[in-house]
């Protein structure tokens, strides 16, 4: 079967460093996105991964090792803005087909 | 400014009555996609369409369908089969597939109640 694991909620205190780590298994990979989804609003693409290693982008960077099926994304100097939904999510073989994990409910609290 | 542009934003269906969200993308975007949030669940696909004129079944096509007759409007019509249909609708779109970073483009939702 196809499977994405993260954790349901997660709580960090502003201006700290956060990490929110995701397992898959999926029948092919094409990558690995991951987005940002605050409360009732569209989610907003944040990184991609397709080779391993890690991918920073300002404040915001993710890690993706293939051969465990694992990535993560680690967000610094935390601001309460950051408080959001984060969502991992492979796109299979094919390109067209993009799996989503259930998201991880981030807190930032003062 | 490009982008997506779904409508209604809430939207009430009363027993046996079908109803339709619209989907409107204008970035020239090949791809397009429906899926349902549920709370506490990920986002599930519901169709998919690569070009104009052809799409293809997700995870959970059952009491759904969909047309692609313009590049630019993918609507989909929730059916009276689909016996759970409350959920919040986000539809998507992306450069073409076949691999590649192409991120989707989502729009802002419909979110969908049973009277």
């Amino acid at each position: 079967g196809q499977n994405i694991d993260q954790p349901t909620e997660m709580t960090a205190t502003e201006g700290a460093i956060v990490q929110i780590n995701c397992t898959y298994q999926t029948s092919g990979f094409n990558g690995l996105f991951w987005y940002q989804q605050h409360a009732g609003e569209a989610p907003t693409f944040l990184s991609y991964n397709v080779l391993d290693g890690l991918e920073e982008k300002g404040r915001f960077s993710s890690f993706l090792s293939r051969s465990k099926g694992y990535s993560y994304l680690l967000l610094k100097e935390l601001q309460m803005k950051d408080s959001a939904s984060y969502l991992c999510a492979v796109l299979s073989s094919g390109g067209f087909k993009t799996i989503f994990g259930a998201g991880t409910r981030l807190f930032v609290k003062a | 400014d490009g982008g997506i542009t779904q409508s209604p934003k809430y939207l009430f269906r009363k027993e046996g009555q079908n109803v339709t969200l619209s989907c409107e993308q204008n970035l020239n975007h090949d791809a397009m996609y429906w899926y349902r949030q549920d709370p506490g669940q990920g986002l599930r696909l519901i169709y998919y369409s690569q070009i104009v004129n052809d799409f293809q079944k997700g995870d959970i096509a059952e009491g759904y369908s969909v047309s692609r007759e313009k590049k630019e409007s993918f609507p989909l019509t929730v059916t009276s089969a689909q016996k759970n249909p409350t959920a919040f609708y986000l539809c998507a779109s992306s450069h073409g597939g076949g691999g590649g970073n192409q991120p989707q483009h989502f729009g802002d939702g419909t979110r969908l109640s049973i009277l």
